[in-house]
């Protein structure tokens, strides 16, 4: 089991450009979530993905934006990167649980690498 | 709205010493408690969780953490450190599906 993989390892962009960061999940997990952990700081929640659509989302605008494959794998887009876009970019995976169609929680996240993009 | 607030930015201990990280959260309900370790240039690994079973959580590599409601706490010990521990270590809370929301995280440094 290769765990929960990233790709690219690293990256460099220029200020308004676009990138996409792709995570492949832990396999039998269902559900991706992103997470921004800029230097010295710890990792803030963008937004979580389960049956390819957008569940829940964290306090980061809409130029952050993603995808959910119906393999599981995901993708993360950036558009107009800004300079403090500048972060390990994290990926987790995880199983939803729930009851009579309600999702209440989730089994262990396993966490990837992670992508280190840097805007210049 | 739920917070995380590690004490203590960077912590120094002894080889073989007693480590103890600080953790307090708020909540609005009960929550789910985690304990992340991060070496260096890597992802985080998880040590150990609190899903409200027991109050003290035993986790990999010797270290445990006490849920305590009353001081909304859930600090993470270890009896003796190794060198091995020196890494990045982050408390994080989440209620239910919801995302993590991390602390800022604590340098643990090993002096030998």
């Amino acid at each position: 089991d290769a765990g929960v993989t990233q790709s690219p390892t690293h990256l460099i962009k220029t200020r308004g450009q676009q990138v996409t960061l792709r995570c492949s999940p832990k396999s039998g997990h269902d559900t991706v979530s992103w997470y921004q952990q800029a230097l010295g700081q710890g990792p803030q929640f963008i937004f979580q993905y389960y049956e390819e659509e957008e569940r829940q989302r964290g306090n980061f605008p809409d130029r952050f934006s993603g995808h959910q494959f119906p393999n599981y794998s995901s993708e993360l887009n950036v558009n107009a990167l800004l300079l403090g876009d500048s972060a390990l970019y994290l990926c987790a995976s995880s199983t939803l649980l729930g009851t009579s169609g309600i999702l209440i929680s989730y089994n262990e996240q396993f966490f990837g690498p992670g992508t280190r993009l840097t805007v210049l | 709205a739920q917070s995380v607030t590690q004490l203590g930015s960077h912590v120094s201990v002894s080889e073989g010493a007693l480590v103890l990280l600080r953790c307090n959260y708020s909540s609005s309900v009960p929550p789910y408690l985690f304990w992340y370790v991060q070496y260096p240039n890597q992802g985080l690994q998880l040590l150990l969780k609190y899903t409200s079973a027991a109050t003290l959580v035993k986790g990999i590599n010797g270290f445990e953490a006490e849920f305590k409601k009353s001081e909304t706490s859930f600090h993470l010990t270890k009896p003796s450190a190794h060198m091995s521990d020196a890494a990045e270590y982050f408390c994080a809370v989440r209620r239910g599906a919801d995302g993590l929301t991390f602390g800022k995280g604590t340098h643990l440094i090993i002096q030998p």
